[in-house]
């Protein structure tokens, strides 16, 4: 069974860049099935799309946010990642990290599988 | 973007009854919508893709209908372990995903 499992620092400085990381386990992230995402969620607040990518290097952004982010994966480490710069504190938020599949047509655009989450807070 | 909204933001209810969550989509999505449950500190869990169908290892208790704007969540006999918030996520656009505010459901 795949997993995902985010890593990188809990704690970001106002106006830095927050950079995480998605180990992927279980298959490879080498694969035309799926894509691969980051989604967030501010404290007490609902979920907030932030970026996709293929495993070719074909990315997606959420236009709210596309200014300061940026995705990209590693496939000799199955790893994607995400960098968020020029962070506020209104970037504090826990980020998941989520897998869409491809392969079932009516599956596009569901996340099937997501990491635990990592809280990252915005300090000023 | 589209916008979606849910109602009731909230709601409490009794083990066994019957449980409906509502969501509207701002623009016609077809059947492009997804539900989710989300336990206190963990991550969301997929329940139904596509408006009704049912992901895998998920209760028979879970069901989706709707289409165009209006969709609907019902749990047909809520269970203790049913108590979450509930979002909805349309994917008409692909890769411009927008989610429901949520619904917390709480059991009396």
């Amino acid at each position: 069974q795949m997993q995902l499992q985010e890593s990188g620092p809990g704690l970001v400085e106002s106006s830095e860049t927050l950079s995480l990381t998605c180990t992927v386990s279980g298959g490879s992230i080498i694969s035309s099935s799926y894509y691969w995402g980051w989604i967030r969620q501010p404290p007490g607040k609902g979920l907030e799309w932030i970026a996709s990518i293929f495993y070719n290097g074909r990315t997606y952004y959420n236009p709210s946010v596309r200014s300061r982010v940026t995705i990209s994966v590693d496939t000799s480490k199955n790893q994607f990642s995400l960098k968020l710069n020029s962070v506020t504190a209104a970037d504090t938020a826990v980020y998941y990290c989520v897998r869409e599949p491809l392969v079932v047509i009516a599956m596009i655009g569901a996340f099937d599988i997501w990491g635990q989450g990592t809280i990252v807070t915005v300090s000023s | 973007d589209i916008q979606m909204t849910q109602s009731p933001s909230s709601l409490s209810a009794s083990v066994g009854d019957r449980v409906t969550i509502t969501c509207r989509a701002s623009q016609i999505i077809s059947s492009s919508l997804n539900w989710y449950q989300q336990k206190p500190g963990k991550a969301p869990k997929l329940l139904i893709y596509a408006a009704s169908s049912l992901q895998s290892g998920v209760p028979s208790r879970f069901s989706g209908s709707g289409s165009g704007t209006d969709f609907t969540l019902t749990i047909s006999s809520l269970q203790p372990e049913d108590s979450a918030s509930y979002y909805c996520q349309q994917s008409y656009t692909p890769r411009r995903f927008t989610f429901g505010p949520g619904t917390k459901v709480d059991i009396k």
